[in-house]
């Protein structure tokens, strides 16, 4: 148990539709980090927040959001869904920024 | 894009067998770390790489910061079945605060 807390595990939703992803950090972690990994793929980059602010932008669409809150919980926010956008999306936390980072056990997102 | 070129693609091999994989960059990088993925499940972190030229082992695991600081190996010696799985290196670019990823080794062990 890396620590990382992903809710829900499971998600299947329709194209259009609007979900929201949650990650609980590691007790202690001020970093978090979104990833996208589609079928076989490997893990793409999207967001990273410490401490509630943005550091770091990737190939994250404008369709997508995501924020940190001030208990340091982050939602990663998913709108007009597509079917492209089925893929497992894991968030992982750090200490400090770019440092080991610790996984959780992402999140299954099924459009259909 | 993809910064991180991480070789070979797959691994089929025999129990016991050494195995070897390695990321290379054209950039520099400050950490290398390298992650275990097993079907299903997170990325589980294996080594941590923080100066070049360093060498860290985890058991039966090896990783190396290469010295120009642009590259990272991952040695396992005598696999075992358990060691299936896909293997990512993951660095941070020198000034930027993201960890970028490779796009992983699978490795297949023959009993």
């Amino acid at each position: 148990d890396s620590g990382v807390t992903q809710t829900p595990k499971h998600l299947i939703t329709a194209t259009g539709q609007r979900v929201t992803l949650r990650c609980s950090p590691r007790s202690g972690d001020l970093s978090v980090y979104w990833y996208q990994q589609s079928l076989d793929q490997g893990l793409q980059f999207l967001i990273q927040y410490y401490n509630g602010e943005e550091r770091a932008k990737g190939n994250i669409l404008e369709r997508f959001s995501a924020q940190q809150f001030p208990d340091l919980h982050s939602e990663l926010n998913l709108s007009s869904l597509e079917l492209g956008d089925s893929a497992l999306y894991f968030c992982a936390s750090s200490v400090e920024t770019a440092t080991e980072a610790f996984f959780g056990q992402g999140t299954r997102l099924t459009v259909v | 894009g993809q910064q991180l070129n991480q070789s070979p693609q797959s691994m089929f091999i025999q129990e016991g067998e050494d195995v070897s994989m390695n990321c290379t960059s054209s950039s520099i990088f400050n950490t290398w770390l390298w992650y275990k993925q097993e079907p299903g499940e997170g990325p589980v972190l294996l080594i941590a790489l923080y100066k070049a030229g360093e060498l860290t082992s985890n058991g039966r695991l090896t990783a190396q910061f290469g010295i120009t600081r642009k590259d990272s190996f991952l040695n396992i010696s005598a696999s075992i079945p358990s060691d299936v799985g896909i293997y990512f290196c993951a660095g941070q670019l020198g000034g930027a605060q993201k960890l970028v990823f490779g796009q992983g080794t699978r490795l297949t062990i023959n009993p």
